[in-house]
């Protein structure tokens, strides 16, 4: 059963525009969503994390929306730069569990300049 | 201040042969995580540690796989008889406290 549900898969948009991506969960115990940043050959940096007390997150051009009712997450990066194209993890962890983390499969991210 | 080190970052293996991968964590970080990521997916956490305590490994395979660390500072993993269904990238993290974790760059696995 997966417990991080992340869509789409792949996407592609062009140099300037938002890409958007969604994460989802199952476990009501999770309360802090960190998302990750992987190119290939290294290993994935975190990029930006919310806690499940906060329904926005800003950094610079990601910006994470949470959902708690729904359960649900999503990450946008605006004016994207083709330095952007890569692979993309939303992560889930319960304080309860001693922050273990669930990583989703991933959204591969190709930025066209 | 330095990040997480992993080496060997590549290591090539024929099924039942033996393999250790290390991992020397930010220095101050208190636990240690060590991750499996197979092609096109995330990483799994196998077994963290606080300090020198192993606190979960209920996902490493018992049978193949252990994993040390003994002074609560660098970390071991060994897979004492590889199969094909091992291959993958093996990350270490670490964080302070259980908050915010930090990887490595990986050990890339191939089992022929």
């Amino acid at each position: 059963q997966q417990q991080v549900r992340q869509s789409p898969q792949s996407l592609t948009v062009w140099e300037g525009e938002t890409a958007i991506l969604n994460c989802s969960y199952e476990d009501s115990t999770f309360n802090y969503f960190p998302w990750y940043q992987q190119f290939p050959g290294e290993g994935p940096a975190l990029l930006i994390s919310i806690s499940s007390v906060s329904d926005k997150k800003e950094d610079g051009r990601f910006t994470i929306f949470f959902n708690k009712r729904e359960k649900k997450l999503s990450l946008h990066i605006t004016d994207s730069q083709p330095g952007d194209s890569a692979t993309y993890f939303c992560a889930a962890s319960a304080n309860s569990a001693g922050n273990k983390l669930t990583f989703g499969i991933g959204t591969r991210v190709l930025v066209r300049p | 201040e330095a990040g997480v080190t992993q080496s060997p970052r590549y290591a090539v293996l024929q099924e039942g042969q033996a393999v250790s991968f290390w991992c020397d964590p930010i220095s101050g970080h208190d636990t240690l995580y060590w991750y499996q990521q197979p092609r096109d997916q995330g990483p799994q956490l196998l077994v963290y540690f606080r300090d020198e305590a192993v606190i979960d490994n209920s996902q490493l395979p018992s049978d193949r796989f252990s994993a040390v660390r003994p002074k609560g500072t660098n970390s071991t993993l060994k897979i004492q008889s590889a199969k094909q269904g091992d291959t993958a990238t093996y990350l270490c993290a670490s964080s302070f406290a259980g908050w915010e974790q930090y990887f490595g760059p990986g050990t890339r696995l191939t089992v022929l």
